[in-house]
């Protein structure tokens, strides 16, 4: 079964500063490996994801990850945060092997960014 | 544009009352899904449809039903709605190959 951890709740950071948000992974093949930020009464929308190639993805609004097989980890980055940034992040798993298509989610990590 | 809609938005019932949530998307994909997000669960898999008459139950099926009698439209019902079925309900697609899904913008259901 396909499962991913985000272990932190709540992480906050002040405004300039980089920031993380941690995202562990269990599947049994190779993962893909998305994420995705909801804000405040809408839906979750997408970011940035890892299928193959490069460990480090960059996606939408200055964020990035790193894909780390060994730690199975895909933590998710930015240089500078803003306080824009401040909402619910989700990461999320699928393993292709096992032809599902649907995600398997973390139980999110609010970020919060202070000015 | 194409785009992705739920409906209602909001709704309130009675414990015991028949539901249905509509989902409609004009990307014509063929996978559409349902979560259902609660404070501390994240998103967890309710139904799923690879195409057209194709329905799978997800990981929190119990008290739910979808039917896919077109590719635009996957309808989630709740039976008999019971309180444990307060929440919030995401409608998403995907094309087949990618793997990003696309959400709607949330139902929200409270069931007294």
């Amino acid at each position: 079964a396909q499962s991913v951890a985000q272990p932190e709740d709540q992480v906050n950071v002040a405004e300039g500063n980089p920031l993380t948000v941690k995202c562990t992974y269990s599947v049994s093949g190779n993962p893909y490996l998305f994420w995705y930020v909801q804000y405040p009464n809408r839906g979750l929308q997408f970011l940035l994801k890892y299928i193959t190639g490069d460990n480090l993805v960059k996606g939408s609004y200055g964020f990035e990850a790193e894909f780390n097989k060994s730690q199975t980890s895909f933590h998710l980055k930015k240089p500078s945060a803003l306080v824009s940034d401040s909402a619910l992040y989700f990461c999320a798993v699928r393993d292709p092997d096992t032809g599902r298509r649907a995600l398997t989610f973390g139980s999110g990590t609010r970020l919060q960014v202070q000015p | 544009d194409a785009e992705i809609t739920q409906s209602p938005r909001h709704k309130i019932t009675e414990t015991g009352r028949q539901v249905t949530l509509a989902c409609h998307q004009t990307w014509n994909h063929n996978n559409m899904f349902w979560y259902r997000q609660d404070l501390g669960h994240g998103l967890r898999l309710i139904h799923y449809s690879y195409g057209v008459q194709d329905t799978n139950k997800g990981e929190v099926s119990d008290g739910y039903s979808v039917s896919r009698s077109n590719t635009e439209d996957l309808p989630l019902t709740l039976e008999s709605a019971a309180s444990s079925q307060t929440s919030v309900y995401f409608c998403a697609s995907s094309p087949t190959n990618t793997g990003e899904l696309f959400f709607g913008e949330g139902s929200r259901l409270t069931v007294l």
